[in-house]
């Protein structure tokens, strides 16, 4: 079936530094992929996504681009800051059941 | 507008017993999925449904049932409560549920089993 693996967190940064967090993925087709963000006590924000191979997903300083020959969707940021510091989970939708990674920590310091 | 309402947003029961969640989705959204979140398992899909149907369903125990209303409101409900049942149930709405859709998550309900 359909998966997502996510690197091993907490990723913890001093703030300004560049960030990036790895995500694979195997499904079968062209799946929809996307970030999500979940800062303490809420539930998952849409950060991005991209719908087909070569779209790069943005927002808010993030970046993500689909990449259909490492069947990979790495986020990254340039510059952190410790408001960044939440939960960052990569999923895809290939069908109409959405797989999700486990999900990384990341950690900003002043 | 009003986002995704998920109700109650802590509850506590016992072992045994059962428990109801709701979900009232963005006005105007037919699709309203349902995830259960723990530290061991992540985030995993339990079910969806679509224009009061369930449209698709994840590999969980016949303990774990759904339903929705014609207003696309939806209640999930685990009957005979184990306490691997702890965990923060989320509810996501979108508007059609394809593969490209949006889902709008709510804050979801933390659930604990004694």
């Amino acid at each position: 079936g359909d998966s997502v693996t996510q690197m091993e967190g907490p990723v913890t940064l001093s703030e300004e530094a560049f960030l990036t967090i790895n995500c694979t993925y195997t499904a079968t087709g062209y799946p929809s992929l996307f970030w999500y963000v979940q800062y303490p006590g809420e539930g998952l924000q849409l950060l991005l996504k991209a719908t087909k191979a070569d779209d790069k997903g943005s927002n808010k300083g993030f970046e993500a681009t689909y990449r259909k020959e490492t069947t990979s969707f790495h986020l990254e940021k340039g510059s952190v800051q410790v408001s960044d510091s939440a939960v960052y989970f990569c999923a895809e939708r290939g069908s109409y059941i959405p797989t999700f990674g486990r999900g990384t920590s990341l950690i900003v310091h002043p | 507008k009003a986002g995704v309402t998920q109700t109650p947003r802590y509850l506590i029961k016992t072992r045994g017993q059962q428990v109801t969640l709701s979900c009232s989705p963005i006005s105007g959204h037919r699709s309203v999925s349902w995830y259960q979140q723990t530290p061991g398992q992540g985030l995993q899909f339990l079910f969806e449904y679509f224009s009061e149907t369930q449209r698709n369903k994840g590999n969980f125990p016949g303990r774990f049932s759904g339903r929705q209303f014609s207003n696309s409101r939806s209640e999930m409900n685990v009957s005979t409560l184990e306490l691997g049942d702890s965990a923060l149930y989320l509810c996501a709405s979108s508007l059609g549920g394809g593969e490209n859709t949006e889902a709008f998550f709510g804050q979801g309900t933390r659930l604990t089993v004694v």
